[in-house]
């Protein structure tokens, strides 16, 4: 256990759902991020929030929406995805942005 | 964008022996960090390297790195069939964002 939990872990949705990711970290930690890994890429940097602010949106589309409403729950909202959108998506929290990161488990996300 | 490229893409071994893997990167760094992820899971930090230190030792992981060449390596000294994952590396370019490469796999064989 990492101290940062996602849920649900594994998530199938139709091209016109709704649906939505959360993450909680109970680490004390300032900084939160979502990354999308997909088979054979390297992990990509979506969004970065610190002290619940968005520091950091990586040319995400705006089909995928985060919220931050505090320094310990990240969303990642999800409407209107693509195939290509299926993915594993992870969340990361750390102490400071230059700093080792914790991730979570993950959501397997599958769009049919 | 990739920042660190891990070598080789995949690694097996036999289990006790040494296993290296390489990462090379292309701008200067404030710190470089190595991940494990086993299956489908998250990735797991396994060590830190700040750009004026050459080398770190944790366990049975040692990492080097040359700021010189823009390259670090990491030894896993007598591998454990628990050492399977891939691993990568990730630099920190003085944006305060990771950038990640695509990892190596390694599989330890009994």
């Amino acid at each position: 256990e990492t101290g940062v939990t996602q849920t649900p872990r594994h998530l199938v949705m139709g091209m016109t759902n709704k649906k939505s990711l959360k993450c909680e970290q109970h680490l004390g930690h300032n900084a939160m991020y979502w990354y999308k890994q997909s088979a054979k890429k390297p992990l990509e940097l979506m969004f970065v929030y610190n002290f619940k602010e968005q520091t950091e949106n990586n040319s995400v589309p705006s089909r995928f929406s985060p919220e931050c409403p505090n320094s310990s729950h990240l969303f990642l909202h999800l409407h209107t995805l693509q195939p290509e959108d299926s993915a594993l998506y992870l969340c990361a929290s750390s102490s400071g942005t230059a700093n080792e990161q914790f991730f979570g488990p993950g959501t397997r996300l599958t769009v049919l | 964008s990739q920042q660190g490229e891990e070598d080789p893409q995949a690694l097996s071994i036999q289990e006790g022996e040494n296993a290296t893997m390489n990462c090379s990167y292309k701008t200067s760094i404030n710190n470089l960090q190595w991940y494990r992820q086993n299956s489908g899971r998250g990735l797991v930090h396994l060590i830190l390297i700040r750009s004026n230190e050459r080398e770190k030792h944790s366990g049975r992981l040692r990492v080097t790195l040359d700021t010189s060449k823009k390259s670090s390596s990491l030894l896993i000294t007598a591998s454990r069939a628990a050492d399977t994952a891939s691993y990568f590396c990730a630099t920190d370019a003085y944006d305060y964002k990771l950038s990640f490469g695509a990892g190596t796999t390694v599989t330890v064989r009994a």
